[in-house]
């Protein structure tokens, strides 16, 4: 069965870094686009980036301004997101999802950051 | 940016009602939409993807239709595990964009 985990989530302060991860299962993880999709506590989903298959492209939502960086490490079926200079904004469950037919097919449970001092 | 507009924003219905929730996108995106139920606390799980197609599991009461700018979700026949809330997705281009939402409450 496909499985997405995240971790590394947790309680920062603004201007704090933080780095998640997405550990996979159940796929041949190096053929797969994935993605990070986040949602406020009581909002709607945002697409936050995506990484193809071997890395060579990536994208990044506007909002972030350059702060995050998303990263995979095919070898280890793992996904990353590194978060800098983290605002009250970036509060949020953060998603990992696998894009299958361009959509995402699968996701995982989410991971929590929150942003405050 | 390509802005999806979903609406409504609430439904209320009953059990056994039609659903009908609609997305439109900003610019056309062709038939690169899908849609998402989302329960309390769990994570979005695909339902149509490409406008129309249902995924694999998803009841045949879900189907999807549109292409261009104008896109419909409709629930044939609404059952008990399909309160929530839906969302639609474009894949056309980046930034990735999702509507605002729709939740369907029991009336």
């Amino acid at each position: 069965d496909v499985q997405l985990v995240e971790s590394g989530g947790g309680l920062v302060k603004p201007g704090e870094s933080l780095r998640l991860s997405c550990a996979a299962s159940g796929f041949t993880f190096s053929t797969y686009t994935l993605n990070w999709v986040r949602q406020a506590p009581g909002k709607g989903l945002e697409w936050v980036s995506s990484i193809s298959p071997n890395s060579n492209s990536k994208y990044y939502a506007d909002a972030l301004e350059g702060r995050f960086t998303i990263s995979r490490d095919n070898a280890k079926n793992s996904l990353y997101l590194q978060m800098n200079s983290l605002r009250a904004e970036d509060t949020a469950l953060y998603y990992c999802a696998r894009e299958g037919y361009n959509f995402n097919d699968y996701w995982g449970q989410g991971t929590l950051v929150i942003v405050s001092s | 940016d390509i802005q999806m507009t979903q609406s409504p924003p609430y439904v209320s219905a009953s059990v056994g009602d039609r659903v009908t929730i609609t997305c439109r996108a900003s610019q056309g995106i062709s038939h690169w939409l899908a849609w998402y139920q989302q329960k309390p606390g769990k994570a979005p799980r695909l339902l149509i993807y490409a406008a129309s197609r249902l995924q694999s599991g998803v009841p045949s009461r879900f189907s999807g239709s549109g292409s261009g700018t104008d896109f419909t979700l409709t629930i044939g026949s609404l059952q008990p595990d399909d309160f929530a809330s839906y969302y639609c997705q474009q894949a056309n281009s980046f930034p990735l964009t999702f509507g605002g939402g729709t939740k369907v409450d029991i009336k």
